[in-house]
């Protein structure tokens, strides 16, 4: 039972468009959401999070949409960087200090 | 700068050896986690723990066991290798994992051939 769903296994844009990752959950228990990205030959790093009780959380480049009636959130990048190039993570937290349940990631490939 | 160490970053054993990862982290966080990272798959929990000596099952336990002596220090062991328990391992701790306080390590590419 995949609790957390990434539908798309890569995503390809161009530099400075938008990028926008797609992330449906199940688990209504959930109270907050991550997003971590990760490099090649690199541990997971946080991006940002929400809590289940906002629709909207943003950090520079970064915005995360939360749909709670659809069980959908989103990572939109504006602009896009070739640094962004990485595997994102949408991650779904049951409120406790110990488990996180991860989708199975997203390759983002910006283009310059 | 707060670390997790993983003590490895590419290890080759044979099949069938009892294997050691080890993951040290300075952030006097309680909770420490095991994950193996697979293509298609994600990241999967293996173990994690809550406390010195604790330790709980996460999805695939199977062939793996842990151990928590010290609060800083957090082991991942296969007891006989396999071929397909191949992968990348991630050791992480954490503090507040709502607010990206999970922290993890660089990974251990482990082969066994």
């Amino acid at each position: 039972d995949q609790q957390v769903k990434q539908n798309s296994p890569s995503l390809s844009v161009q530099e400075g468009r938008i990028s926008i990752l797609n992330c449906d959950y199940t688990n209504s228990m959930f109270d907050y959401f991550l997003w971590y990205k990760k490099y090649p030959a690199e541990g997971p790093t946080f991006l940002i999070s929400i809590s289940s009780i906002k629709d909207k959380n943003e950090d520079g480049r970064f915005t995360v949409f939360l749909n709670k009636s659809a069980k959908h959130l989103s990572l939109h990048i504006v602009p896009s960087q070739p640094g962004d190039s990485a595997v994102y993570f949408c991650i779904g937290s049951g409120g406790s200090n110990y488990k996180l349940t991860f989708g199975k990631g997203t390759l983002l490939t910006v283009n310059p | 700068d707060v670390k997790v160490t993983q003590s490895s970053r590419y290890l080759v054993k044979r099949t069938g050896e009892k294997v050691f990862l080890e993951c040290v982290q300075d952030m006097d966080h309680e909770n420490m986690f095991w994950y193996r990272q697979d293509p298609g798959l994600g990241l999967r929990l293996i173990y994690f723990s809550y406390d010195v000596k604790m330790k709980e099952k996460g999805d695939i336990p199977e062939g793996y066991s842990v151990s928590r002596e010290k609060k800083e220090r957090f082991s991942l062991i296969l007891e006989s290798a396999s071929t397909n328990q191949t992968s990348m391992y991630l050791c992480a701790s954490s503090r507040d994992i709502n607010r990206g306080g999970y922290t993890f390590g660089s990974g251990t590419r482990l082969t066994v051939v």
